[in-house]
């Protein structure tokens, strides 16, 4: 079975600075894909970005970028230039190529200070 | 992009009744919509995998009689919760997908709070 974990339930940056969240995983699935997604106060789950396992390219969309090292099965995602509207909780997730399905971790609720 | 809706947003039940929400993929067909749980300032728990005319895979756990699904059609999911009760109120979110490995889309849930 698939878990992840992310190990900071709560952090804090000010606008922006430079936050790092991070993320680890296990599996033992070879293709598989992993996502780190926002949640706002709205509770709609918004995409942040994606990453395919076998590329190894670090994936990037504009200030959020990811560090994904395969090996040590971690996958932690970096927002440059923090805005107040990345106030959010952040959810680091796998997702199975076999199933479809996605597994979410516990989850980090960032604040973006003024 | 794609949108997926889902209704109500919110609604408040009597212990004992039955409650569905739907979901619906609104510009592309959905082969497989997921329906997912959350708790206040907790993680989204996999509830069941839909699949288009085939009965949904439950997770562990998880009570395939208190919570039925329903995916009859491609861009139609919908979950019933039967009998409720409070500890049946919780945030409830589908997503669905165009297919294995295609991009996932979330609803905007359903709060459900049983009295």
């Amino acid at each position: 079975a698939q878990t992840v974990t992310q190990s900071q339930p709560e952090m804090s940056v000010q606008e922006a600075e430079t936050v790092t969240l991070s993320c680890t995983y296990d599996t033992s699935e070879n293709n598989y894909y992993l996502f780190w997604y926002k949640q706002p106060p709205s509770r709609q789950m918004i995409l942040v970005i994606r990453q395919e396992a076998y590329k190894q390219q670090n994936a990037t969309e504009n200030r959020f970028s990811v560090n994904f090292q395969k090996a040590a099965k971690s996958f932690s995602l970096k927002i440059s230039d923090s805005q107040l509207g990345d106030t959010a909780m952040y959810f680091c997730a796998f997702g199975s190529s076999n199933t479809g399905k996605l597994i979410f971790g516990q989850g980090t609720t960032l604040q973006v200070k003024p | 992009g794609a949108v997926v809706s889902q209704h109500p947003s919110w609604v408040i039940c009597k212990s004992g009744t039955s409650v569905k929400i739907e979901c619906r993929s609104l510009d592309f067909q959905a082969t497989t919509m997921f329906w997912y749980r959350q708790f206040p300032k907790q993680s989204l728990m996999l509830m069941a995998t839909s699949n288009e005319g085939s009965k949904a895979t439950y997770e562990q756990g998880v009570e395939k009689d208190k919570f039925l699904i329903n995916h009859a059609s491609l861009t139609l999911s919908t979950l019933t919760v039967t009998s409720a009760h409070p500890e049946d109120s919780s945030f409830y979110i589908c997503s669905a997908s165009e297919g294995l490995n295609e991009k996932l889309f979330f609803g905007s849930g359903t709060q459900l709070s049983v009295l």
